[in-house]
């Protein structure tokens, strides 16, 4: 099956620092990559949808300045979380689509764990 | 906007014993696929189905049998002869073809099979 993976997949920061995680499809090409948020026991949450060589589309209430999403190729998007504070401290979660003409072959990547302290 | 019910929060059961998973949703589409997807304490999600929306055959994997219910909108999850190894989180999910695909998740329910 098609692999997605994430770096890193824990991170402990400190307010107001930036971070990076990364998404990358290992074994297939990615148009379309999603950006999911999971807060301890809760549902996960669609943060944006991060299209390759486009803006991203973000969902409603999630600030783009601050979780700033790159997709420069068919293998990788970036989500930075910029000014970090304790409140961003989550699960972030990113899948891909493996092929837009292919609905629904969504791959999720294993998760970042997220500290802000 | 779609949207996915999952209305139990917990569920608790004893080994062997049998557990459905109830879900329900809501869509304006006509083409849609419908998720199930098993988190467990790592929090890596595990794919367990698809479902589009022109298929409504029930199916059974082993332990797991999924009932498909356009009519009222249910996508339910059996577990039968539950083991420890089921405890987890499971979510069901939809989504439309018209949104580009993206996922929307229900809450989650946490099943806990105790020995």
């Amino acid at each position: 099956g098609a692999v997605v993976s994430q770096h890193p997949s824990r991170v402990i920061c400190k307010s107001g620092t930036s971070v990076k995680i990364e998404c990358r499809s290992l074994d297939f090409q990615a148009t379309t990559m999603f950006w999911y948020r999971q807060f301890p026991k809760q549902s996960l949450m669609l943060m944006a949808t991060s299209n390759e060589g486009s803006k991203a589309t973000y969902e409603q209430g999630v600030e783009k300045d601050k979780f700033l999403i790159n997709h420069a190729s068919l293998t990788l998007s970036t989500l930075t979380v910029t000014s970090a504070h304790p409140e961003d401290s989550s699960f972030y979660i990113c899948s891909a689509d493996r092929d837009r003409s292919s609905y629904n072959e969504q791959f999720f990547g294993p998760g970042t764990r997220l500290t802000v302290l | 906007a779609q949207k996915v019910t999952q209305a139990q929060t917990e569920i608790s059961v004893v080994e062997k014993e049998d557990v459905t998973l109830d879900c329900v949703y809501e869509t304006r589409d006509t083409t849609y696929y419908l998720f199930w997807y098993k988190q467990p304490p790592s929090g890596e999600l595990v794919f367990l189905i698809r479902r589009n929306s022109f298929d409504e055959q029930n199916e059974i994997s082993g332990r797991y049998s999924w009932n498909f219910q356009k009519s009222t909108s249910s996508f339910n999850f059996t577990i039968t002869a539950s083991q420890v190894v089921d405890s987890a989180v499971y979510f069901c999910a939809l989504s439309e073809l018209k949104n580009n695909n993206d996922m929307r998740f229900g809450a989650g329910t946490r099943l806990t099979v105790k020995p």
